[in-house]
């Protein structure tokens, strides 16, 4: 079974701009999450989507959103950009999303915001 | 909500024991614990699910005191490999017993010299 794949694998953005981060989950998988990791704030939860629907949301900014399509790939996009933001961004799936599951996690997204 | 890690780093010689705590404020459904190593995804080791539960890796092991809402990972015979950034991720209780969101800890950064 081919893993957790995300794309792309780096990106640098200035102050101001939009950027969409994508991700494909094993197959079968329904459940994506989305997280932010920061040297000091560790991995940060963003949201997960179930079946195209948004289940549960961290406590993030209205800046940062996603979506799930019916394939099960989801997205997140993040408008105008901080510097803040900058981080590596990881997206996790498992099978149903339930908290006795195992977390798949891809290889990550890193973002610089200049 | 998110759970509290010690200690924050550590530093250990081939073949010493290491243990890591992780502790939480809210009732726990289920404790994972991660390894990632610098630049990678992280990977999953275990998830226990049922209070006073332990689960073996190899040597590395774990154990869930669902009434101190606490869990702890073993490694033993430390090995080189075994350096890393360590997770630990608790799944909260939800009312009705649906979807618990996995929240992580900010890790343990664990590193084994020669």
């Amino acid at each position: 079974k081919a893993g957790v794949t995300q794309t792309p694998r780096y990106l640098i953005k200035t102050r101001g701009q939009q950027v969409t981060l994508s991700c494909s989950p094993i197959s079968g998988h329904r459940s994506v999450s989305w997280y932010q990791q920061t040297p000091g704030q560790g991995l940060q939860f963003l949201f997960e989507y179930f079946s195209e629907t948004q289940r549960n949301k961290g406590n993030f900014p209205g800046r940062f959103s996603g979506r799930q399509f019916s394939n099960s790939r989801s997205e997140m996009n993040v408008s105008t950009l901080e510097l803040g933001d900058s981080a590596l961004y990881l997206c996790a799936s498992s099978s149903t999303g339930t908290g006795g599951e195992t977390q798949y996690f891809g290889p990550g997204t890193r973002l610089l915001v200049l | 909500q998110q759970p509290v890690q010690s200690p924050q780093a550590v530093i250990l010689r081939e073949g010493e024991d290491a243990v890591i705590n992780c502790s939480s404020s809210k009732a726990l459904y289920s404790v994972h614990w991660y390894r990632q190593k610098h630049g990678e995804a992280p990977v999953f080791l275990m998830i226990l699910l049922k209070g006073g539960e332990q689960k073996g890796h190899e040597k590395i092991s774990a154990s869930f005191n669902e009434k101190k809402q606490q869990s702890s990972l073993y490694l033993t015979a430390s090995q080189l490999s075994y350096s890393g950034t360590y997770f630990c991720g608790t799944g909260l209780k939800g009312i009705s017993g649906g979807y618990q969101k996995v929240t992580f800890g900010i890790g343990t950064k664990l590193q084994v010299i020669p």
